[in-house]
């Protein structure tokens, strides 16, 4: 079964600062993960995915995530945030293979941006 | 424009009915979900249907049921079962493809009057 955890539920940082969401993941075979962003009260919107190839993914707004298949991790980071970064984070796990075709959430990383 | 429309944005629901929560998508999309949000769950899975006139269950099926006669068209009916139905309910759809990213709509708060 597949399965996401996000460690720490609400990240707080300086304007400019790195911002670091961290995300591991569980799957029985080789995985598909996402980043999603969501603002207040609307839907989730996506950062960037990962599907084959390189490990590196660039997404939206300077936003990257790499794919790290020995920690089974795929961290989001963003060099320097801006305010408008302030949202919530969810990092999505579907397995590659099979005819299951569930994706599956994490708990989702709060992010505050502080001026 | 292309898009996925949720309504109503607000819904009230009195004890022991059933309520309808609508999606449509004009995107053309094979596969289209339900989520249910909380605080501090994240989202969690519903029902999603791969293509018209099929449909499989979520990690949270139970007390919800869905149909999907038209390929633009999901919704979803919270029963008078579902004991704990306030949250907010978002839909998607996507491509078909494991690897095809999910649209979202803006979602609808449904809350126990």
């Amino acid at each position: 079964a597949q399965s996401v955890t996000q460690l720490g539920s609400h990240v707080s940082v300086s304007e400019g600062a790195l911002v670091l969401l961290r995300c591991n993941y569980s799957s029985s075979v080789p995985p598909y993960l996402f980043w999603y962003v969501q603002y207040p009260n609307q839907g989730l919107q996506l950062l960037l995915k990962y599907t084959t190839g390189a490990t590196l993914v660039k997404g939206i707004n300077g936003f990257e995530a790499e794919f790290k298949k020995s920690e089974t991790s795929f961290h989001l980071t963003k060099p320097s945030a801006h305010m408008s970064d302030a949202a919530e984070y969810f990092c999505a796990v579907r397995e590659s293979g099979g005819s299951n075709y569930k994706l599956t959430f994490g708990k989702g990383t709060l992010l505050t941006v502080n001026p | 424009d292309g898009g996925i429309t949720q309504s109503p944005k607000y819904l009230f629901r009195k004890e022991g009915q059933n309520v309808t929560l609508s999606c449509e998508q004009n995107l053309n999309h094979d596969a289209m979900y339900w989520y249910r949000q909380d605080p501090g769950q994240g989202l969690r899975l519903i029902y999603y249907s791969q293509i018209v006139n099929d449909f499989q269950k979520g990690d949270i099926a139970e007390g919800y049921s869905v149909s999907r006669e038209k390929k633009e068209s999901f919704p979803l009916t919270v029963t008078s079962a579902q004991k704990n139905p306030t949250a907010f309910y978002l839909c998607a759809s996507s491509r078909r493809g494991k690897d095809e990213k999910l649209f979202f709509g803006s979602g609808t708060q449904l809350s126990v009057l």
